[in-house]
């Protein structure tokens, strides 16, 4: 079946440093890719909707210039956290969808010291 | 805007009995899709069971089943014979027919099972 990657899948970096996250669609393309972000015991907020070969679309109140998406390829796309604090810290999933179908990847824990 | 809430942050139920996770939205919408996922330790996201707004008929899967009462917009699943197994964080989703890109979660219910 269809399978999304996340890699890595726990990092921790230090205040100010910015990390990258990939999210992968190992068998299948995936024209839209969504990244969301979740607080422990808390559901998953949309971030952004990832669109291969345009600008994400980000939602209300999230920075886009701090949160960089890129979605290179119709099999990746990538979130870049820029200059991250202590408060970015949290979990991060991407979700892609094929035909009517979503696919979850496992998720990022990032940790900012 | 639709929404949906899921009033239980937390439920129990003992290991072979039967648990009803609750769940409510609201849309103006007639057409759309209706999801239970299930959030385990592992974070991993796992679909349990969906259904599509214009069938009357409750979906069930092994031992999931909803209860799907459109007017009350109401989505309720019940889990039989439950298992350890079956302890995780469960979200009940909304999805639109008409922007499939937005999937909106409720806040999740935790479910612990008992031996």
């Amino acid at each position: 079946g269809a399978v999304v990657s996340q890699h890595p899948s726990w990092v921790i970096c230090k205040s100010g440093t910015s990390v990258k996250i990939e999210c992968r669609s190992l068998d299948f393309q995936a024209t839209t890719m969504f990244w969301y972000r979740q607080f422990p015991k808390q559901s998953l907020m949309l971030m952004a909707t990832s669109n291969e070969g345009s600008k994400a679309t980000y939602e209300q109140g999230v920075e886009k210039d701090k949160f960089l998406i890129n979605h290179a390829s119709l099999t990746l796309s990538t979130l870049t956290v820029t200059s991250a604090h202590p408060e970015d810290s949290s979990f991060y999933i991407c979700r892609a969808s094929l035909v009517d179908t979503q696919y979850f990847g496992p998720g990022t824990r990032l940790t900012v010291l | 805007a639709q929404t949906v809430t899921q009033s239980q942050p937390e439920m129990s139920v003992q290991e072979a009995e039967t648990v009803t996770l609750s769940c409510t939205y609201d849309t103006s919408e007639s057409d759309y899709y209706l999801f239970w996922y299930k959030q385990p330790p592992s974070r991993q996201m796992i679909l349990v069971i969906r259904q599509e707004a214009y069938k009357q008929q409750n979906a069930t899967e092994n031992r999931f089943s909803v209860n799907f009462q459109k007017a009350a917009k109401s989505f309720s699943l019940k889990i039989s014979d439950s298992q350890l197994g079956d302890a995780a964080m469960y979200f009940c989703a909304y999805r639109s027919p008409y922007n499939t890109d937005k999937l909106i979660f409720g806040t999740g219910t935790r479910l612990q099972v008992f031996p």
